[in-house]
């Protein structure tokens, strides 16, 4: 079964660090482009940061460059996100999720289509 | 950074079709996916590349799109249907950027 398992999610201080897992199975991992996607209490999706399969590709949105690292250990089937100069708005629960690409109508962009379950990140005094 | 527009909020009788829309300038040059998602759980891709179904959707659900509008459209909703829907389509300011729309709650009377 193809699974993603989130973890690392906590309570943290304003201006503190945490890293977050993501742990894959049943698939494969070092061939699959990743990405991490959040979403605070009660508001919608936000996507955040995407990695290719080698590693070698990255790309933030702005509301985390500079603060926010992604990163993977593909031996580990794994991926992570280290978070610096934690503030209120990145209260929410973080999703990581497999990236599948594609061409459409001369265009190609992709899609999200395994998601994990998600981890907590609370960034509070 | 770019917006995708939808309406905060839908309604449709059970057996009845409700449609979904996002609006927004990247969907003219990227294809949309949509995503559901129910409350405490993690989205569940629907629809991928404007009109494909995700592996086990049901086949009530459909995708399309026109001009700036991706739709989702559901043929004989049920009440498992009940969900907050998402589209998803590229930054037209950075296309390598994914951009999500502002999401629709579908409640299902």
């Amino acid at each position: 079964e193809e699974q993603l398992v989130e973890s690392g999610g906590d309570l943290v201080q304003p201006g503190g660090s945490l890293r977050l897992s993501c742990e894959a199975s049943g698939f494969s991992f070092s061939t699959s482009a990743m990405n991490w996607v959040r979403q605070a209490p009660g508001k919608g999706l936000q996507w955040i940061s995407y990695i290719t399969g080698s590693g070698t590709t990255i790309f933030y949105a702005d509301s985390v460059k500079g603060r926010f690292t992604i990163s993977r250990d593909n031996a580990r089937q794994s991926l992570y996100l280290e978070m610096n100069s934690l503030g209120a708005e990145d209260t929410a629960v973080y999703y990581c999720a497999r990236d599948r690409g594609f061409c459409s109508d001369g265009s190609c962009s992709s899609y999200f289509d395994l998601w994990g379950q998600g981890t907590l990140v609370t960034v509070s005094s | 950074s770019s917006e995708l527009t939808q309406d905060p909020a839908v309604s449709v009788a059970l057996g009845q079709t409700v449609r979904i829309t996002c609006q927004g300038d990247s969907i003219r040059t990227y294809s949309a996916s949509w995503y559901q998602q129910k409350p405490g759980q993690a989205p569940v891709l629907v629809i991928f590349a404007k009109n494909n179904r995700a592996s086990g959707i049901p086949d009530r659900f459909s995708g399309s799109s026109s001009g700036k509008t991706a739709s989702l459209t559901i043929t004989g909703a049920q009440a498992e249907d009940e969900a907050d829907y998402y589209c998803d389509s590229r930054d037209t300011s950075d296309n390598r950027l994914h951009v999500f729309g502002t999401g629709t709650k579908v409640t299902v009377l």
